[in-house]
């Protein structure tokens, strides 16, 4: 079958740095989306990776190992505004499969 | 500003009625998506279409309907056979199924029974 799994919260302080994994297995890999979702909003799209390494834009960075079906989103010097949920995408062979989405909770 | 417009923002459906849902986008984008979203669980698949004319089953078609008459429009139906109505639909578009664009979204529309 087809699964992708995040953790389902995480909590971090402002001004910190957190990292939201997400690890997939797809039939067929074709790239890899992170998108951010505030609560009642649409999402938006922050990043995508077809190839290994990592992506870099601005505060926040996405990495992808195609060999171990992992990828991580990196949000340096955490703001108020990035307490949102975060969802991994993975387009395979047929179409995109969602995660269930990481809800990230920033303390002051 | 080009981007895809959803309405209403809410809307409430009675036993054994059936109620559309709009979407409408002017990123002059082929592909256009139906997707729904519920409490702790990914965006699941409704229906989509690659070209205006023609459209697709997703994951969970059953008790909705589609039509692509417009390459601009993507309209939904929530039919009385969907028995579990209530959630946040979403609808997106992109340049196409296999294409690596990310997809756009609407603002959504959250459905609820009365």
């Amino acid at each position: 079958g087809q699964n992708i799994d995040q953790p389902t919260e995480m909590t971090a302080t402002e001004g910190a740095i957190v990292q939201i994994n997400c690890t997939y297995q797809t039939s067929g890999f074709n790239g890899l989306f992170w998108y951010q979702q505030h609560a009642g909003e649409a999402p938006t799209f922050l990043s995508y990776n077809v190839l290994d390494g990592l992506e870099e834009k601005g505060r926040f960075s996405s990495f992808l190992s195609r060999s171990k079906g992992y990828s991580y989103l990196l949000l340096k010097e955490l703001q108020m505004k990035d307490s949102a949920s975060y969802l991994c995408a993975v387009r395979g062979n047929y179409q995109l499969i969602w995660g269930a989405g990481t809800k990230l909770i920033i303390k002051p | 500003d080009g981007g895809i417009t959803q309405s209403p923002k809410y809307l409430f459906r009675k036993e054994g009625q059936n109620v559309t849902l709009s979407c409408e986008q002017n990123l002059n984008h082929d592909a256009m998506y139906w997707y729904r979203q519920d409490p702790g669980q990914g965006l699941r698949l409704i229906y989509y279409s690659q070209i205006v004319n023609d459209f697709q089953k997703g994951d969970i078609a059953e008790g909705y309907s589609v039509s692509r008459e417009k390459k601009e429009s993507f309209p939904l139906t929530v039919t009385s056979a969907q028995k579990n109505p209530t959630a946040f639909y979403l609808c997106a578009s992109n340049g196409g199924l296999d294409s690596n664009q990310p997809q756009h979204f609407g603002d959504g529309t959250r459905l609820s029974i009365l």
